[in-house]
């Protein structure tokens, strides 16, 4: 079975500061990566995802994240936060032969402080 | 696109009440997952139906909980009887195996039971 640990349970930065957040799966098979972001009391969307091709992947606000399969990771980075990023952010996975089923992380909440 | 739609957002019900959440998928959509939401637990996946047909539900708690499909445009989450554990942000998501797999996710039925 496969499982998704995101390490850092609470982030706390200053506005401008550089985000990097960790993301670690277990899984013997080729794997589909996300992640979602949920802002405060709202439903969770979709930042970015990786199926194949370039590791590494732009998404939506200015995230990126890098697939190194050699680590099973795939960390979230954003070179400047916003206070508007505060969050919480789920990395999630889904075996690659069925796309659809996915496992989520514990997430990770992050405050930035203005 | 409206986005998977789910009723009713917030619920206040007494223990041993019934309980039936709703969802509307995103037309077109294949896959349809129920999603439980808890501070303890993160997020779980309860079930999920392809094609109106339910595929995994073992992610459901107990019996008190049941799931129906009766037509691609509609599913239904019961809790009967309701207990207070039962407390959380229930997500209904879905998507499409033929349009990228990305799911899609609502905005959420907040459930508390006293």
């Amino acid at each position: 079975a496969q499982s998704v640990s995101q390490h850092n349970h609470h982030v706390i930065l200053s506005e401008a500061a550089s985000l990097e957040l960790g993301c670690n799966y277990s899984y013997g098979g080729t794997v589909n990566l996300f992640w979602y972001v949920q802002y405060p009391g709202q439903h969770l969307q979709l930042l970015l995802k990786y199926f194949s091709g370039d590791p590494l992947v732009k998404g939506i606000k200015g995230f990126e994240a890098e697939f190194i399969k050699s680590k099973f990771s795939f960390n979230l980075r954003k070179p400047s936060v916003q206070w508007s990023d505060t969050a919480e952010y789920f990395c999630a996975l889904a075996p690659g032969n069925a796309g659809n089923m996915l496992t989520f992380g514990g997430g990770t909440r992050l405050m930035v402080k203005p | 696109d409206a986005g998977v739609i789910q009723s009713p957002r917030h619920e206040v019900t007494e223990m041993g009440q019934e309980v039936t959440l709703r969802c509307k998928p995103i037309s077109g959509h294949d896959y349809l997952f129920w999603y439980r939401q808890t501070m303890m637990r993160g997020l779980e996946l309860l079930i999920y139906f392809n094609n109106n047909v339910p595929i995994d539900d073992s992610g459901m708690p107990e019996d008190r909980f049941s799931a129906k499909m009766p037509n691609a445009s509609f599913s239904t989450l019961k809790i009967q009887p309701s207990e207070p554990r039962d407390s959380a942000v229930y997500f209904c998501a879905s998507s499409s195996q033929t349009l990228g797999n990305t799911i899609y996710f609502g905005e959420g039925s907040w459930l508390t039971v006293v």
